[in-house]
This record gives C-alpha cells, sequence and structure tokens, in this order.
C-alpha cells in the first residue's frame, strides 16, 4: 500500500515562531487532507487540498501533486497550535484514508 | 461538512468485557468508517460500514473482534470485544462528504478513548 511520510516527527516552537510541516507521498494521492489532533483527541479539518495553495488565518497549504508532497505552513505560532498534526489521502477509487506518520508540535511561551 | 456524535468520549474498562461506541451524524451518507489509534501512534482504518450489508474490515481487524452495526443511514456502533490492555486507544468513527466528481472530504467524531485495565 501508499506510504506517508512525514517530517520532521517532532517539532518544539517558541509562541510566535513560523513553521514548515511536510507531507511525502510514495505514489499518487487524491482527495489529500490536513488535520490537527488536539490533545483530546479530536481531529480537526484543516485543509482539503489535493492541488494549489489554500491559506486559512495564520495556516496555509501547499500541495504539488506531480512530485507527490504536501507542506503545511504555521505562522505567528501560539500555544493553541500544539498537538499533532497529520495528512491523509485516499489512493484510485478507494474512499479509504491512509494516514502520514503525524508531526507533532509543542509551542511554548 | 459533517457534524459526528460519538459516544463515550472516554472509558475505563475491565479486561474481559466489552464497550460499545455510538456515532451518530447529522445527515444521511452512505459508508461510515471506523479508525482505531494507538497510543502514540498514526490512525488505522478498522473497517467500513455500509448500510444493509456486512462491514467490509482490514487486515488484521476480525468482526468477532470488533463487530459493527449499521441500522440506518445516520448511525452505526462500533463494539471491542473481550478486551485486554493492548485494546487501550483511542477510537474514531468519520464519514466523507462529496466536494464534486468523485472528490471526498473526511470528517470525524470526537474520538472516545479507551483504557483496559
Amino acid at each position: 500500500g501508499i506510504q506517508v511520510e512525514q517530517s520532521p516527527p517532532d517539532l518544539i516552537l517558541q509562541e510566535g515562531a513560523n513553521s514548515t510541516l511536510r507531507c511525502n507521498f510514495s505514489d499518487s494521492v487524491n482527495n489529500l487532507q490536513w488535520f490537527h489532533q488536539n490533545p483530546w483527541g479530536q481531529l480537526i479539518n484543516l485543509f482539503y487540498i489535493p492541488s494549489g495553495t489554500k491559506q486559512n488565518g495564520r495556516l496555509s497549504a501547499t500541495t504539488v501533486a506531480t512530485e507527490r508532497y504536501s507542506l503545511l505552513y504555521i505562522s505567528s505560532s501560539q500555544t493553541t497550535d500544539s498537538g499533532v498534526y497529520f495528512c491523509a489521502g485516499t489512493t484510485g477509487t478507494a474512499s479509504k484514508l491512509t494516514f502520514g506518520t503525524g508531526t507533532r508540535l509543542q509551542v511554548t511561551l | 461538512s459533517a457534524v459526528i456524535s460519538q459516544k463515550p468520549s472516554r472509558d475505563i474498562c475491565q479486561r474481559g468485557t466489552s464497550l460499545t461506541i455510538q456515532c451518530q451524524v447529522d445527515s444521511q451518507v452512505t459508508m461510515m468508517f471506523w479508525y482505531r489509534q494507538q497510543p502514540g501512534q498514526s490512525l488505522t482504518l478498522i473497517a467500513t460500514a455500509n448500510q444493509g450489508s456486512e462491514a467490509t474490515y482490514e487486515s488484521g481487524f476480525v468482526i468477532d473482534k470488533f463487530p459493527i452495526s449499521r441500522p440506518n443511514l445516520t448511525f452505526s456502533t462500533l463494539t471491542v470485544s473481550n478486551m485486554s490492555p493492548e485494546d487501550s486507544s483511542i477510537y474514531l468513527c468519520s464519514v466523507e462528504k462529496g466536494r464534486g466528481g468523485f472528490d471526498t472530504e473526511a470528517f470525524f467524531g470526537q474520538g472516545t478513548r479507551l483504557t483496559v485495565v
């Protein structure tokens, strides 16, 4: 099956710093999404981004489908950004999501 | 989008017992998905539940351990049977909503944090 690698696996930032999270796919994916899992375990939808660039406040994402990667940018990080960030996508006509390995982010004061 | 209500949000259970997790969606959906997230790990699909048919299980998951019900187009349950400490995980239900053509976007319930002692 498809492999989804995320980097870095762990990241510690001081509040106000910027960061870039990366997601690499071993094969072409459809329906690429980014999620934030908060400390309570809930998955929050951040972006649906099979290609191109989108921005939502301090967050933006870019997917280069032809090169099988996606980037999530976090600017002016806040402590509430802490948690685990996952990318995920589907392959072919399948509906099931394959999740990446995750990036655990901790934002400190 | 989709609003998904999942309960319980957390539970502590004795080994050997079973727990049933409920998932309610605010609109009719064809498929509902159940995922497991073991501590410190990513999410893994357990099974896909279609209304009116048997659930489809992924490799490594069996119906006897994780029976699923799908009585209608807005509701599903997952039971974790004969629990052991290795079943301690977050369990999440998910649905997909169409975005045009064959494109779909996934939405998740709040998750159930299960601890087996």
